[in-house]
């Protein structure tokens, strides 16, 4: 059964500082992986997706990468700013039932940027 | 473009009652899928309907259904509610379905949810 774990699961980080989210999960069968960001109380937004050939995907601040046989993620937010305060979760895809994929979310990090 | 819909964002129900949410997917999206999202346990997956037909299921009990109509909206209903019901559940909505998020871009787009509290 896979498993997605994200560490740590709250941050507090001054504005302007170079921060790293990190998602492992213990079964390296992905197709993707994917990066989301949920403010409170509201829905998911995709912020970066990499396939399980590639080792990164970059936009803008935000890079992720990908280390497929070590079951491993990180989201690199450089220079962040209040605005990116949020919860970030990863999710993985792996193969399902007949014609469905399955995503496992992981259990989500908190972030806060503060002035 | 608008993007995906779901009504209604609050609900209030007691233990027993039944419920049904709603979503409308981005127009020309045919796949939507149901999570539930917890403090607890965090998001969980539901349900996928993919051109009116269940393509996958989670490990959830009969009492939670869905449906999807001709033009791509999806309902969710939950009979019989209970206290563990209460949660944020959220729909998403693809072109082609989760199939083809493996080997594609192709990305979720999530609504807002309806938050649902059982007391």
């Amino acid at each position: 059964k896979q498993e997605v774990t994200q560490i740590p699961a709250a941050l507090s980080v001054p504005e302007g500082e170079n921060l790293v989210l990190n998602c492992s999960f213990t079964d390296s069968a992905i197709y993707n992986l994917q990066w989301f960001r949920q403010d409170p109380g509201k829905g998911l937004t995709s912020l970066l997706l990499i396939q399980s050939s590639q080792r990164e995907q970059t936009s803008g601040r935000l890079n992720a990468s990908l280390d497929k046989s070590s079951g491993r993620s990180t989201l690199y937010i450089a220079a962040s700013q209040p605005g990116d305060s949020a919860t970030y979760l990863c999710a993985v895809i792996t193969g399902g039932v007949g014609t469905a994929s399955k995503l496992t979310f992981g259990t989500g990090t908190r972030l806060q940027v503060t002035l | 473009k608008a993007g995906v819909t779901q009504t209604p964002r609050y609900l209030i129900k007691t233990r027993g009652q039944q419920v049904t949410l709603s979503c409308s997917p981005i127009s020309g999206h045919r796949s939507v899928s149901w999570y539930q999202q917890t403090p607890g346990q965090g998001l969980q997956f539901l349900f996928e309907y993919f051109s009116e037909t269940q393509r996958n299921k989670g490990n959830f009990p009969g009492r939670f259904s869905g449906r999807q109509f001709s033009n791509s909206r999806s309902e969710m209903n939950v009979s019989t509610l209970e206290l563990g019901d209460s949660a944020l559940y959220l729909c998403a909505s693809s072109l082609k379905g989760t199939v083809f998020l493996r080997t594609t871009n192709e990305k979720l787009f999530f609504g807002s949810g309806t938050q649902l509290s059982v007391l």
